[in-house]
């Protein structure tokens, strides 16, 4: 099977604009989570979506969105960026189950200048 | 709320030496355990995962971890590191009653001298 995958793999942006950044999971994966990694600050959950229901959320403003679509493809969504959303944003997509481990991408390295 | 500590940033061993990166957690409820290993420019890899039973648990490359629910410890341990195991690793946490969301420690740096 085709490993999860992100696009783009980079990304520059300036402050105030928004991005968009997707991720396909593994197939036959309905569970899709996003992570922010940041040298500081670790690996912090964003979200968790499961049958294009978002089950879970961390501690992030509201500028932070996603969704999942029927296929489980997954996207999310930050608007007015801001120079601290600099960071590797990294998708997880995993069968279901709590104890399922999870399959990462590669992440998308976002930059906001 | 759940977390998982990873007390050491670094830990350094020469090769051939066993190795051990220390994971705590602290969650309600039964937790599974997880460890991640991450290369350089890439994505995380799982590596093994205590669910229930044993609780030595055994995974990839070598690597094993033991459960220890009374000292709510999940240790990563190799009895002979190599060069190549040189990476940045996660420990990490879910429960049952909080579908959906893992809690990662803050990754432990393990450097592998020749």
């Amino acid at each position: 099977k085709a490993g999860v995958t992100q696009t783009p793999r980079y990304l520059i942006k300036t402050r105030g604009q928004q991005v968009t950044l997707s991720c396909s999971p593994i197939s036959g994966h309905r569970s899709v989570s996003w992570y922010q990694q940041t040298p500081g600050q670790g690996l912090q959950f964003l979200f968790e979506y499961f049958s294009e229901t978002q089950r879970n959320k961390g501690n992030f403003p509201g500028r932070f969105s996603g969704r999942q679509f029927s296929n489980s493809r997954s996207e999310m969504n930050v608007s007015t960026l801001e120079l601290g959303d600099s960071a590797l944003y990294l998708c997880a997509s995993s069968e279901r189950g709590v104890y399922n481990e999870q399959f990462f991408g590669p992440g998308t390295r976002l930059t906001v200048l | 709320a759940q977390s998982v500590a990873q007390p050491e940033d670094q830990v350094n061993v020469a090769e051939g030496n066993p190795l051990t990166v220390k994971c705590t957690y602290s969650v309600s409820g039964n937790p599974y355990l997880f460890w991640y290993v991450q290369y350089p420019n890439r994505g995380l890899q799982f590596l093994l995962k205590y669910i229930t039973g044993d609780n030595l648990v055994k995974g990839s490359y070598g690597f094993e971890a033991e459960f220890n629910k009374s000292q709510t410890s999940f240790h990563l341990k190799k009895p002979s590191a190599l060069v190549s195991d040189s990476a940045l690793y996660f420990c990490a946490v879910r429960v049952d009653t909080n579908a959906g969301k893992s809690t990662f420690g803050d990754g432990t740096t393990l450097t592998v001298k020749p």
